[in-house]
């Protein structure tokens, strides 16, 4: 039962790019959420979806950033015009149905704006 | 300021030595959960504390909650070089809710 997925591990943008981080949650689990690590910070929320639904994008910025659960394939989070500040490990984590609250983390995507 | 704030920020400790590593929230908390992380990976579970007065153990880890004071302590006894990495607390702020936040976390170093 492989884990959470997430690709690519390493991502290398120059300012004003697309980034495109993509999560395969666990098999079965169907609610994923997003966090942001910065250099010497902790994790910050970013967004929490289900399938097709934006369930709380409160820690979204509300410009560039947006991300989607479709029906089919795994979950995408998008930057555009990526700036210096983006830099930054993002994690994926995903959660079964029932309710528990234990969340199972991706091991990264590193993105590094140059 | 954190709403969840974790002390120490780091901590070296020789090899075979105890620690405690602290998380204080100033909200209520709806669960708390431990995370470790190694450097370059992601978060891998530890423990989930949801009652006040609640302990666990996981081989040489062991946490606890304080409901009331709204802490919990992470202690590991007879430290390994393996114990060495990030810790992470994360809380519940909605009952039910399965979205985490988290402290900024304690950077472990072990000394052989």
């Amino acid at each position: 039962n492989a884990g959470v997925m997430q690709n690519p591990r390493h991502l290398v943008r120059r300012r004003g790019q697309e980034a495109r981080l993509r999560c395969s949650p666990m098999k079965g689990h169907s609610h994923v959420y997003w966090y942001r690590q910065l250099p010497e910070e902790g994790l910050k929320f970013m967004v929490y979806l289900q399938k097709e639904n934006i369930i709380d994008e409160s820690g979204m910025p509300k410009e560039r950033f947006s991300a989607e659960f479709p029906k089919e394939g795994p979950s995408i989070l998008r930057i555009q015009q990526v700036v210096r500040g983006d830099s930054a490990a993002y994690f994926c984590a995903s959660s079964p149905d029932s309710g528990a609250n234990v969340l199972t983390f991706g091991a990264g995507s590193r993105l590094t704006v140059l | 300021s954190q709403e969840l704030e974790q002390s120490p920020q780091s901590l070296i400790v020789q090899e075979g030595k105890n620690l405690t590593i602290n998380c204080t929230s100033s909200k209520t908390l709806y669960g708390l959960y431990w995370y470790k992380q190694k450097y370059g990976e992601g978060l891998i579970f530890l423990m989930m504390l949801q009652k006040g007065g609640e302990e666990k153990s996981h081989e040489k880890i062991t946490a606890k909650l304080d409901e009331k004071k709204q802490q919990s302590s992470l202690h590991i006894t007879a430290s390994q070089p393996s114990h060495a990495g990030i810790y992470l607390c994360g809380a519940a702020r909605i009952q039910g809710a399965q979205k985490l936040v988290f402290g900024q976390g304690t950077r472990l170093t072990i000394n052989p």
